[in-house]
């Protein structure tokens, strides 16, 4: 069974530009939930999305966005790219439905942004 | 606020040993709390799940323990290898929260031949 899978692995952008990053689930799950890592703020919850629908944000700005596709298959996209962006962003899938199943990550996506 | 600690923030040690870590969280009302590794560079790898209705989960010569009450966790590594180096994570999930986790700075590990 596939696990899940995040594309691009690795992304350099300057600041301004706007980024999308993509993010396939394990096969059979419906939740799909975003994080971003950085050395000094550790992992921090963005978004989880449901059956397309979007039933938790985290506390970053509007330039911070998702969907998800009917699928399951997650997209995440930045606007107008800070500094302070680059970072490792990692995505999780899981069953999905009831709180409490185990959450499965990828490898993540490495944005660089100058 | 829900916050998440881990301690120590990193620990050096001879193979062979037995190796304790911690974790403890500020809100009583969570819904499960999870142990991942994470190698350089790379994603997570989830260890073990315990539900907030369990005391301990075992895998190999993993075991974590939770306490409510108290707020805490420890993950207990068994005959320790170089290959367990890496970082470990506690999170936590929290009543209503659905899939969202909450992240400790996780203790860095290095288990020298």
């Amino acid at each position: 069974k596939a696990g899940v899978t995040q594309t691009p692995r690795y992304l350099i952008k300057t600041r301004g530009q706007q980024v999308t990053l993509s993010c396939s689930p394990i096969s059979g799950h419906r939740s799909v939930s975003w994080y971003q890592q950085t050395p000094g703020q550790g992992l921090q919850f963005l978004f989880e999305y449901f059956s397309e629908t979007q039933r938790n944000k985290g506390n970053f700005p509007g330039r911070f966005s998702g969907r998800q596709f009917s699928n399951s298959r997650s997209e995440m996209n930045v606007s107008t790219l800070e500094l302070g962006d680059s970072a490792l962003y990692l995505c999780a899938s899981s069953l999905g439905g009831v709180q409490g199943n185990i959450q499965y990550f990828g490898a993540g996506t490495r944005l660089s942004v100058l | 606020k829900q916050e998440v600690t881990q301690i120590p923030a990193a620990l050096s040690v001879p193979e062979g040993e037995n190796l304790v870590l911690n974790c403890s969280f500020t809100d009583s009302a969570i819904y499960n709390l999870q142990w991942f590794r994470q190698d350089p560079g790379k994603g997570l790898t989830s260890l073990l799940l315990i539900q907030s209705s369990q005391r301990e989960q075992t895998s190999g010569r993993l075991n974590a323990s939770l306490d409510k009450s108290s707020g805490r966790s420890t993950l207990y590594i068994a005959a320790s290898q170089p290959g367990d180096s890496a970082t470990y994570l506690c999170a936590v999930g929290f009543s209503g929260g659905y899939n969202k986790l909450i992240f400790g700075a996780g203790t860095r590990l290095a288990v020298h031949p």
